[in-house]
């Protein structure tokens, strides 16, 4: 089992819609979690983080955090073409590294 | 600053050659990280630094890898006796570090990457 589980898509989801990615993690260590994106033939980068149960909202992008189920997962409103990205998440432990899933494919349709 | 930098950006090499890496981070950053990507995967973390020291080392990581970072600025990654199994792109990413984690520390800002073909 892998220490950090996405839902593998590919997501398709219309122009404006809610696209919601899922992410799961074993190590009840973990600190922080993070979202980042990835479009194709490029790095990583951070759409936002979280490390407290409950919401966090930036712009059209929400992380939500369960501890106790070990659940992460972020929701994009009014999704646009240019979200068509992969989403990574990652878990930071107190060990010092981030560990990143596998991510999630998303494509918005116009 | 210019963000994280790693060089070269594409390396061919035959199987069995010796290739090396080279990362520079953000200079305020104390963290610097090692991960190797290929298609259709996340990130798999190989190794990091804070400062000179290096902290962790993945235990999947094969002898033939090692990595340096001498003064606690840049770092490099060396393969030695490249496999095709090696192909990859090799992340570099740095971080602060130090200090809480609701400050966004622990963010990684990565470098554009290293894509080795072993032939």
């Amino acid at each position: 089992q892998k220490e950090v589980e996405q839902n593998s898509g590919p997501l398709s989801v219309p122009e404006g819609a809610i696209a919601s990615l899922n992410c799961t993690y074993s190590d009840r260590g973990s600190q922080s979690f993070f979202w980042y994106r990835q479009y194709s033939g490029k790095s990583p980068e951070l759409i936002m983080f979280i490390y407290s149960n409950g919401d966090k909202e930036d712009g059209r992008f929400t992380a939500q955090l369960n501890k106790a189920s070990q659940y992460v997962s972020l929701l994009i409103r009014d999704s646009q073409p240019s979200d068509s990205a992969t989403y990574l998440c990652a878990a930071y432990t107190n060990a010092g590294k981030s560990t990143f899933g596998d991510g999630t494919t998303l494509t918005v349709k116009p | 600053d210019t963000g994280v930098s790693q060089d070269p950006r594409h390396k061919i090499t035959k199987r069995g050659q010796n290739v090396t890496f080279r990362c520079d981070p953000i200079s305020e950053h104390n963290r610097l990280y090692w991960y190797r990507q290929t298609l259709g995967q996340g990130p798999e973390f190989l190794t990091y630094f804070q400062n000179e020291a290096q902290l962790e080392k993945s235990r999947l990581l094969s002898d033939r890898f090692s990595a340096e970072r001498p003064k606690g600025s840049f770092s490099t990654l060396e393969i030695q006796r490249t496999e095709q199994g090696d192909s990859a792109m090799y992340l570099c990413a740095s971080s602060l570090g130090l200090g809480l984690i609701t400050s966004g520390a622990n963010v990684l800002t990565f470098g554009a990457g290293s894509r080795l073909t072993v032939l």
